[in-house]
């Protein structure tokens, strides 16, 4: 079964320093990971994948297959930053039946507990 | 574009009745799910939709809980009888196509919630 560990439940920086959210996950086949993020009194929205190896807001997330890690960095993080980050997970499935069969979706995230990080000025 | 709606944001109540959750997804999203957060718990996935049908329901916790999507286009997540446990916050999210490289590269749009409070 796939898990994704989010150790930290609160972290606090001050605005300028680096911040590092960790996430590990286990999981026996190839995984998908992903970035979600809320921001206050807003839904919670995708803030990057590990596919695209993009930066997004200056955030930029490594896959480390051999610690099982994708953590999540910025070198100076921004008051505009405060808010939950989830990892996920997400595992390929097989479209398996009628006319969606062959196809793969991932959908099914597992998500970690969150984070909320706190940017002080 | 207008995102994915959810009704009601919040819910009250009483253990024993039935309360009925609306999702509308982004117009055009084959990929309809739902997902549960419950108090100081991560959030876990209940179903998956492709258009009407249900492509995988490994989530939901137990028969007390029905889930439609009449038409492919939203979807309702009735759970009757409730019960304490029930308690939490239901997402919807959606997402496009249902083919890999057909632009479904993961991305899920999420609703921002439906509160429900069982007493």
């Amino acid at each position: 079964a796939q898990r994704v560990t989010q150790p930290e439940k609160l972290l606090s920086v001050f605005k300028g320093a680096p911040v590092e959210l960790k996430c590990n996950y286990s999981y026996s086949g190839s995984p998908e990971l992903f970035w979600y993020v809320q921001y206050s009194r807003q839904r919670l929205q995708l803030l990057l994948r590990h596919i695209s190896r993009e930066s997004i807001k200056g955030f930029t997330a490594d896959l480390n297959k051999g610690e099982t890690s994708f953590h999540l960095k910025k070198p100076f993080a921004q008051e505009e930053d405060s808010a939950m980050y989830y990892c996920a997970l997400g595992t390929a499935l097989p479209l398996g039946r009628g006319r969606w069969a062959g196809g793969t979706s991932y959908g099914k995230l597992t998500f970690g507990q969150g984070t909320i990080l706190t940017v002080h000025p | 574009e207008a995102g994915v709606t959810q009704f009601p944001s919040h819910s009250v109540i009483e253990k024993g009745q039935t309360v009925t959750l609306r999702c509308d997804p982004i117009s055009g999203h084959d990929n309809l799910y739902w997902y549960r957060r419950v108090m100081g718990k991560e959030i876990k996935f209940l179903l998956h939709f492709v258009k009407e049908s249900k492509q995988d329901e490994s989530g939901m916790p137990n028969n007390r809980f029905l889930a439609e999507r009449t038409g492919g286009t939203y979807s309702t997540l009735k759970v009757q009888p409730a019960e304490l446990e029930d308690s939490g916050v239901y997402f919807c999210a959606s997402s496009r196509g249902g083919l890999a490289g057909g632009g479904n590269t993961g991305e899920l749009f999420f609703g921002e919630g439906s509160r429900l409070t069982v007493l």
